[in-house]
């Protein structure tokens, strides 16, 4: 079946230091890829998502790439914060074809040490 | 996404008992979302509906029922049958296919 796979599932960083999360799909007809952050007992926040259509999105200090080829895209965060240290999550999907479920992987809990 | 409300916040099932969470929004989404969030893990989806009187099961729908009669509800009932119910529910929203979908600030329910 379609999955999504994200790793590390723990990264330790100094703070100032940049992170990287990457995350591989099995849909190849999925065109939609969306990061959510999550705090501790609060909701997912979508940050920053991609199409298809682009090689790489980025919006202040985050960035997402993806290769279509390879079938895996990757969250950058540069000059990370404290407040940056949640848990982050890939999903990707179709759009534009009524098909509507996401694709979740299974967290990145991203800890930011001052 | 202070348009997408969950009740209660907190909730407690004895054996035996079904309870029933629910979901609304005022943004007038046309799909909705139910997931499971289990400690240290991902998001598992339950249910979603497309549109108002359908729905379709997700991955792990065994023990949960929901309805969709308005555009802006879509309950989950945990019954019985789900022998491990313990867990963080969280619903979304989306309001097109090029659009994303949107999380309320969940449901944690724990066994008595």
């Amino acid at each position: 079946g379609e999955n999504v796979e994200q790793h590390p599932s723990t990264l330790s960083v100094q703070e100032g230091d940049s992170a990287v999360i990457k995350c591989t799909y099995s849909d190849s007809a999925s065109n939609y890829f969306p990061w959510y952050k999550q705090e501790l007992g609060k909701r997912p926040q979508l940050i920053i998502d991609i199409r298809s259509n682009v090689g790489e999105k980025k919006d202040q200090r985050i960035a997402v790439t993806l290769n279509k080829t390879a079938k895996h895209f990757s969250l950058h965060i540069t000059e990370t914060q404290p407040e940056d240290s949640a848990v982050y999550f890939c999903a990707a999907s179709r759009i534009g074809s009524g098909t509507y479920k996401y694709i979740f992987g299974t967290g990145t809990r991203l800890k930011v040490l001052a | 996404d202070g348009g997408i409300t969950q009740s209660p916040k907190y909730l407690f099932r004895k054996e035996g008992q079904n309870v029933t969470l629910s979901c609304e929004q005022n943004l007038n989404h046309d799909a909705m979302y139910w997931y499971r969030q289990d400690p240290g893990q991902g998001l598992r989806l339950i249910y979603y509906s497309q549109i108002v009187n359908d729905f379709q099961k997700g991955d792990i729908a065994e023990g949960y029922s929901v309805s969709r009669e308005k555009k802006e509800s879509f309950p989950l009932t945990v019954t019985s049958a789900q022998k491990n119910p313990t867990a963080f529910y969280l619903c979304a929203s989306k309001s097109g296919t090029n659009q994303p979908q949107h999380f309320g600030d969940g449901t944690r329910l724990s066994i008595l």
